[in-house]
């Protein structure tokens, strides 16, 4: 049972470059996360999917995109990537109720350059 | 709409010591609060939840938490710190808008001196 994990675990880009990152989750939970971690700023949404086949904004959607590709897997692109995505990233995944725990993956450190 | 304000970025403790981080929150409706920890290089776990059951919640390593309705606060303690609890902590609240997110708190860093 590895829980949730993601790829890669670091990351540079140039500026304008692509990528995606991979999330897996082998917990059979319904909601998953991507979540953006920046000193003194805590923990913000960009994406979230409630449910296998739905997917939503966040807080700070802008310049990314996501796919739940089934309910184990959810991926986040960054179509061109820009100095300000430089941050670390993590995925987590939920049962899917409210009172339920979140579980993080191990986060991908990403730098553009 | 819910929130959670954490007061202080940074707490330092000596070893032995009482931890106190302080979180209060924001809710128009019967909150479900969350304690999360996260060591260096780390994803975050899970410390404790309250989820209106009893007030005062035992995590692990040690920590507890009183919700205190009155006082919209869900402060977080340890009656003597160890080397091994420095490390970031977030106060979260669940979203009762939809979609079963979680709203974070900024976070506190905890330094624990020898």
């Amino acid at each position: 049972n590895a829980g949730v994990t993601q790829t890669p675990k670091f990351q540079v880009l140039k500026t304008g470059q692509s990528m995606t990152l991979q999330c897996a989750q082998d917990m059979n939970h319904n909601s998953m996360y991507w979540y953006r971690q920046d000193p003194g700023m805590g923990l913000r949404l960009i994406y979230y999917s409630a449910s296998e086949g739905t997917t939503d904004k966040g807080e700070v959607p802008n310049g990314y995109n996501v796919s739940r590709l089934n309910k184990r897997e959810f991926s986040l692109r960054l179509e061109s990537a820009a100095p300000s995505q430089t941050s670390v990233y993590f995925c987590a995944s939920m049962a899917g109720a409210l009172t339920d725990t979140q579980y993080f993956g191990p986060g991908t450190r990403l730098t553009v350059l | 709409a819910q929130s959670v304000t954490q007061l202080g970025s940074h707490v330092s403790v000596s070893e032995g010591a009482l931890v106190l981080l302080r979180c209060n929150y924001s809710s128009s409706v019967p909150p479900y609060l969350f304690w999360y920890v996260q060591y260096p290089n780390q994803g975050l776990q899970l410390l404790l939840k309250y989820t209106s059951a009893a007030t005062l919640v035992k995590g692990i390593n040690g920590f507890e938490a009183e919700f205190k309705k009155s006082e919209t606060s869900f402060h977080l303690t340890k009656p003597s710190a160890h080397m091994s609890d420095a490390a970031e902590y977030f106060c979260a609240v669940s979203d009762s808008t939809g979609g079963f997110k979680t709203i974070f708190g900024a976070g506190t860093r905890l330094f624990v001196k020898a």
